[in-house]
Parts: C-alpha cells; sequence; structure tokens
C-alpha cells in the first residue's frame, strides 16, 4: 500500500531563515500533491496545489517542488514569521476518486 | 468564504453509547469527508460521499457509519461509542473535480470514558 513520510521531528527555525519541509512517498504516483497548514485545534487549510507535470509553484513566501523521480515534494517557507508557525501537511490524490492520502504532518516553530 | 460546521467542538460520552457528530457546509460541495485525527497517525479517511444518499467507506470504517440525506449535511455516527474511538473528528467538503482542495471544519474533539 502507499505510505506517505514528512520529516519525522519537529523543525524549529530562526525568524527570517527558510523553512524546508518534505514529504516522500512510496508505492504510489499521485496525479497531484498538496499541502496544508493546521493549528493547534483547529482544521486544516488549503495552502498549495502541485500537479505531476509542474516542478515548482509558488505563492507568496511558500514554494513547492514535486519530483516524481525522487518521489518527493519539498515544501519551503521563505523569510519564515513566528505566525508561520504550525503543522504543515502534505496530501496525495489517489487518481482514483475522491479521496486524499494525508502524511502525518511536520509541526514548525519560528523563533523571533 | 466556504463555511464548514461542525455540531460540537467538544464532547464526552460514555461507552456504549449511541453519539451523532454533524457537519454542515454552505458551498454546495458535492463531496463530503469524515477523518480522524490522532497523534503521529495523520488524517484517516472514515467515509466520504460524493452525492446525496451516496457513500463510501473510507481506510477506517470499522464502527462508524454515515448519512447523507441533503447536500449540505453530512453526519457521522457511532453506534456503540468505544474508548478506542476518543479522537478528533475532522469533517472536509470538496467541490467534484478531483483536484479540488478540501476545506475543514474547526473539529470534534471526542472524549469516550
Amino acid at each position: 500500500s502507499q505510505k506517505i513520510e514528512q520529516n519525522s521531528e519537529a523543525l524549529n527555525i530562526q525568524e527570517g531563515k527558510t523553512a524546508t519541509l518534505t514529504c516522500n512517498y512510496t508505492n504510489y504516483s499521485p496525479a497531484y500533491l498538496q499541502w496544508y497548514r493546521q493549528d493547534p485545534g483547529r482544521g486544516p487549510v488549503f495552502l498549495l496545489l502541485i500537479r505531476e507535470n509542474e516542478k515548482e509553484k509558488r505563492k507568496e513566501r511558500l514554494k513547492v517542488t514535486f519530483d516524481t523521480t525522487l518521489k518527493q515534494s519539498l515544501f519551503h517557507i521563505t523569510a519564515s514569521q513566528p505566525a508561520d508557525s504550525a503543522t504543515y501537511l502534505c496530501a496525495l490524490d489517489m487518481r482514483n476518486d475522491y479521496k486524499l492520502s494525508f502524511g502525518a504532518g511536520t509541526t514548525v516553530t519560528v523563533r523571533a | 468564504d466556504v463555511k464548514v460546521t461542525q455540531s460540537s467542538r467538544y464532547l464526552v460520552k460514555r461507552t456504549g453509547e449511541k453519539v451523532f457528530l454533524e457537519c454542515v457546509q454552505d458551498m454546495d460541495h458535492e463531496n463530503m469527508f469524515w477523518y480522524r485525527q490522532d497523534p503521529g497517525l495523520g488524517l484517516r479517511l472514515i467515509y466520504f460521499s460524493y452525492d446525496v444518499k451516496m457513500k463510501e467507506k473510507g481506510d477506517i470504517p470499522e464502527g462508524y457509519s454515515v448519512s447523507r440525506e441533503k447536500k449540505e449535511r453530512f453526519s457521522l455516527i457511532l453506534e456503540s461509542a468505544s474508548t478506542n474511538q476518543t479522537s478528533m473528528y475532522l469533517c472536509a467538503s470538496s467541490s467534484s473535480g478531483r483536484t479540488y482542495e478540501q476545506y475543514f471544519g474547526p473539529g470534534t474533539r471526542l472524549t469516550v470514558t
């Protein structure tokens, strides 16, 4: 069955630095991949979607890459701010229906 | 703005009770989903529905059932609550078309004692 792995450790970074999160998957070839942000006690919020034929996508200070050969997506937060502190989830489509399969998430803490 | 609401933020129930969790979305979305979220396990899909009265099992449907009588409302039912169903329950909706993002409700923290 497919397996999705995100950074196992929480990420602690200094304000202004770039945070880089990884999402690796096996036994699967998704048509697209999504990234969500989740704050404590709240539901996830959609951030970005990248398709299998796209190498890179940007939205403000966020950048996502998608390498289907490595079966990996990288999520970058540039010029990070304390307000970026949250858990970030990657999600892969299941091709055959409407489902998404989510990773366990990586918690990012940005220190002022 | 899309809004997904859930009937309760916190719920405490006893083992063996029947539990209803309700979810309502106001954007006329075709697809609705129920997940549970546990530390270290991420979001796991319980059931989803792509149309009124239609439902499909997700990855962990055992012990749960669902109902979708109206397009905007999707209910999750725990027929006989057990302690291993203590979790955060999240409802989501999305428009038809597989690439559309999912919009989540605030979640219900259910504790079964």
